[in-house]
């Protein structure tokens, strides 16, 4: 069974700093792996996925990696602002029925 | 991107009533759609995958008699909590995935708030 962890649990930085959030997963065979940013009692709104093929992938000031054979991902931000404060979700699919496994969630706080 | 809304976005029902969630693909087709649900301080949860026209996945543990889910076309999802209890009470996630082209990328709904009393 996929399971998927994030480190750490909350998280919280001066504005204008770099930061990095881990996410680890134990069946290396995925498919691929999203990460998404949640509001408070929002929705989900998907920042980067990355194939399994791929190993990275940028959006902005957003960069999310993925070393398949660890099991592992980063979410690197960079320049963070308060408005980046949110809940940042990991999430594998392990294959063609699509179904997504999540982490617990980093709660990131950035103060101005 | 793709846009995928939820209705209603709260309810509040009493114990023993029946509660139906839509949701629906705005300016795609969705071959799949999912359904989670969220405690607070948790992450979500899968509990079903629905694709149209046949009969909706469950995962387990998730009782399909008590969640009906009915996937009649292309942009519409719906899920029913019968008999809801106070144990029901939570947040209720669709999300949608198209047909081709999207990478299998996943849009979420921005969620339903189910608070059975």
């Amino acid at each position: 069974k996929q399971e998927v962890t994030q480190i750490p649990a909350a998280l919280s930085v001066p504005e204008g700093e770099n930061l990095v959030l881990n996410c680890s997963f134990t069946d290396s065979a995925i498919y691929n792996l999203q990460w998404f940013r949640q509001d408070p009692g929002k929705g989900l709104t998907s920042l980067l996925l990355i194939q399994s093929s791929q190993r990275e992938q940028t959006s902005g000031r957003l960069n999310a990696s993925l070393d398949k054979s660890s099991g592992r991902s980063t979410l690197y931000i960079a320049a963070s602002q308060p408005g980046d404060s949110a809940t940042y979700l990991c999430a594998v699919s392990l294959g063609s029925n699509y179904k997504l496994t999540f982490g617990k969630g980093t709660l990131l706080t950035v103060n101005p | 991107g793709a846009v995928v809304s939820q209705h209603p976005s709260w309810v509040i029902c009493k114990s023993g009533t029946s509660v139906k969630i839509e949701c629906r693909s705005l300016d795609f087709q969705a071959t799949t759609m999912f359904w989670y649900r969220q405690f607070p301080k948790q992450s979500l949860m899968l509990m079903a995958t629905s694709n149209e026209g046949s009969k909706a996945t469950y995962e387990q543990g998730v009782e399909k008699d008590k969640f009906l889910i009915n996937h009649a076309s292309l942009t519409l999802s719906t899920l029913t909590v019968t008999s809801a209890h106070p144990e029901d009470s939570s947040f209720y996630i669709c999300s949608a995935r198209g047909a081709s082209g999207s990478g299998n990328e996943q849009f979420f709904g921005p969620g339903t708030r189910l608070t059975v009393l």
